[in-house]
């Protein structure tokens, strides 16, 4: 299964756009690369995902590098509620099931 | 589209008695759907994966026999923990997965806290 490496923790200030990066150098080429995001005590919240392009929604971007061993999540005006634990997870596919495992993500702090 | 439900939100039970916790899918049919549990201040871990209809596949470490889960149709699982102890006390997650649905195919839960006394 790939791995992934996040930094335990981030600070980033209201407005600015805050970057996650993610590092998963194993990844093979028909992974997916997800993020997900916790705040406290509730369910995980799904941001992006994708394969090898860059991706962008009304939450955030993804951009991908072109070897696929990193990632870096962006979002471009960081507000207090985007305050959470962020998890970069690369889907893994073992006898069919498709299992995300979830690494120890990044606390991120969005300070006023 | 694409909600999960899962009741209860929270329980307290007493040591040795069981507990269980329903994950439904709303508005879509779920092939799959997964069980985590979550210690505080730690990364949520995988439990176990369900298919309607056919037995869970437990992850390493986690016993059969005490987190039972059934998967009776395509909308619901559930988790039941056997013969409580405190160090059950969690925070438990479930996840369903349609191919195609919104968000990448996977939808969690809420959560549910359960406190073992």
């Amino acid at each position: 299964d790939a791995k992934t490496t996040q930094p335990t923790s981030m600070d980033c200030a209201e407005g600015r756009a805050a970057n996650l990066p993610c590092n998963h150098s194993t990844i093979s080429g028909n992974e997916y690369v997800y993020w997900y995001r916790q705040i406290h005590s509730q369910g995980p919240q799904y941001i992006i995902h994708g394969l090898k392009n860059n991706e962008t929604n009304e939450m955030a971007s993804l951009i991908i590098t072109e070897d696929r061993k990193s990632s870096t999540l962006i979002l471009p005006h960081a507000t207090l509620r985007d305050t959470a634990v962020y998890y970069c997870i690369v889907r893994v596919a073992t006898r069919g099931a498709q299992k995300l495992v979830f690494g120890q993500g990044t606390r991120l702090t969005i300070n006023p | 589209g694409a909600v999960v439900s899962q009741h209860p939100s929270w329980v307290i039970c007493k040591s040795g008695t069981s507990v269980k916790i329903e994950c439904r899918s709303l508005d879509f049919q779920a092939t799959t759907m997964f069980w985590y549990r979550q210690f505080p201040k730690q990364s949520l871990m995988l439990m176990a994966t369900s298919n309607e209809g056919s037995k869970a596949t437990y992850e390493q470490g986690v016993e059969k026999d005490k987190f039972l889960i059934n998967h009776a149709s395509l909308t619901l699982s559930t988790l039941t923990v056997t013969s409580a102890h405190p160090e059950d006390s969690s925070f438990y997650i479930c996840s369903a997965y349609s191919q195609g649905a919104i968000g990448g195919g996977y939808t969690f839960g809420s959560g549910t806290r359960l406190t073992v006394v």
